[in-house]
């Protein structure tokens, strides 16, 4: 079965510090993988995704991801981080063949520190 | 334009009652998905349809559990006789196309409902 690893619970840094995001799948075949992010009584908005192609994957707000599939990776990034990022952000795997659902991570915290 | 939305955004319910809840996808979405997030964790997928077709209700909980989509545009989620462990947050999607390696194809979410079982 698909799952999501997002090993960091909670990730503080400063305004203008730089930013990785951890995430790692676990799927048999070729995985299509998205970040979101939440806000505090928000719905998920779509950041980013991979279906193939480049691994090197921009988004908006100035995120860009990596798809590493030797490592089953699929982090990401950020150079300067705002104070408006401070969010939850959300690693998914989607699935092929069926529902198309997606399968999220249990999700990273980010706290900004002026 | 409108995105997706939910209603209500906060639901209290008593242990045993019923409850239902709300999604209005966006005009001329086929795919729409329901998901429980939990206090601290991602979002699970419950269940998916085509259209008015309930393709996917294998992340369902418990036959408590039951959505419908009769039109094919909006979705209701039913939840029967509520227990404590059922107060998490609601999440709706919706997308375009029912295939999720089209580079054109986003799930599009909801704010989401409260479900508070006290």
């Amino acid at each position: 079965a698909q799952s999501v690893t997002q090993p960091d619970i909670h990730i503080t840094v400063s305004e203008g510090a730089s930013l990785e995001l951890r995430c790692n799948y676990s799927y048999g075949a070729t995985p299509y993988l998205f970040w979101y992010v939440q806000s505090p009584g928000q719905g998920l908005q779509l950041l980013l995704k991979y279906f193939s192609g480049d691994t090197l994957v921009q988004g908006i707000k100035g995120f860009e991801a990596e798809f590493k599939r030797s490592q089953s990776s699929f982090n990401l990034r950020k150079p300067s981080v705002h104070w408006s990022d401070a969010a939850e952000y959300f690693c998914a795997v989607g699935t092929q063949g069926g529902s198309e659902k997606l399968v999220f991570g249990k999700g990273t915290k980010l706290t900004v520190n002026p | 334009g409108a995105g997706v939305s939910q209603s209500p955004r906060y639901k209290v319910a008593k242990r045993g009652q019923d409850v239902a809840l709300r999604c209005d996808p966006i005009s001329g979405h086929v795919s729409l998905f329901w998901y429980q997030q939990a206090l601290g964790q991602g979002p699970e997928f419950l269940t998916y349809f085509q259209n008015e077709a309930q393709l996917d209700k294998s992340g369902l909980p418990s036959d408590r559990f039951f959505a419908e989509r009769p039109e094919g545009s909006v979705s209701t989620l039913k939840i029967q006789r509520t227990q404590q462990e059922d107060s998490a947050v609601y999440l709706c999607a919706s997308s375009f196309t029912t295939d999720i390696a089209a580079s054109t194809d986003t799930q599009y979410f909801g704010p989401g409902t409260r479900l508070t079982v006290l």
